[in-house]
């Protein structure tokens, strides 16, 4: 199995600027997660779907940030527009009730910078 | 509201020490806690996943123990290489699949 792909890898833009990122979890895996890591809030769990359904979203930071799921095999993370304290590693990552309580699996992360 | 901290922030040794790694919580009412590698660049890597009613996990030259009681976890490291140079974070499973992570503990062993 290729694991959890994202893409890009890094992304600058510019200030106002809207980015997208992007995620294909594991194959058969129903539980997608979106987090954010930064120097000095370490990594925080943004939004999570299971069945391509958003279930909690209550670490999304603002109304600028949007999270979908349309199938099964790709999810995205909108900012619009982004700002400089955007600027972080955003990871996906994702789990199947069969696996050992729920341990999920990260990709590598996209690094935002936003200028 | 869950915090998760660690012990120390970065630790540096050299190779062959048994190295300890501690994660505290102040939240004793959790599902599981899960240790993880994350290199330079990459993405997180799971090294050991502790359930609830466990008080200990060994992979390899990784032993970790769960002391649910007084919120704590330790993670050790058998005869440390430096190819074990990353960082390592904890995290607590409060909920069906809400993890809380810890600030991380930056490790470098010296050749």
């Amino acid at each position: 199995d290729a694991g959890v792909i994202q893409s890009p890898r890094h992304e600058v833009t510019e200030m106002g600027q809207e980015v997208t990122l992007r995620c294909k979890p594991i194959s058969g895996h129903d539980y997608l997660f979106w987090y954010r890591q930064t120097m000095m809030r370490g990594l925080e769990l943004l939004i999570y779907f299971n069945n391509n359904v958003p279930i909690d979203d209550s670490g999304m930071p603002e109304d600028r940030f949007s999270a979908k799921m349309p199938n099964a095999s790709f999810s995205t993370l909108k900012i619009q527009p982004s700002e400089p304290r955007d600027s972080a590693v955003y990871f996906c990552a994702s789990s199947s009730p069969g696996l050992a309580r729920g341990t999920q699996y990260f990709g590598p992360g996209t690094r935002l910078t936003v200028l | 509201k869950q915090e998760v901290t660690q012990i120390p922030a970065a630790l540096s040794d050299p190779e062959g020490e048994n190295l300890v790694l501690n994660c505290s919580f102040t939240d004793s009412a959790i599902y599981n806690l899960q240790w993880f590698r994350q290199d330079p660049g990459k993405g997180l890597t799971s090294l050991l996943l502790i359930q609830s009613s466990q008080r200990e996990q060994t992979s390899g030259r990784l032993n970790a123990s769960l002391d649910k009681s007084s919120g704590r976890s330790t993670l050790y490291i058998a005869a440390s290489q430096p190819g074990d140079s990353a960082t390592y974070l904890c995290a607590v499973i409060a909920g069906t699949y809400k993890y809380i992570f810890g600030t991380g503990t930056r490790l470098k062993v010296l050749a």
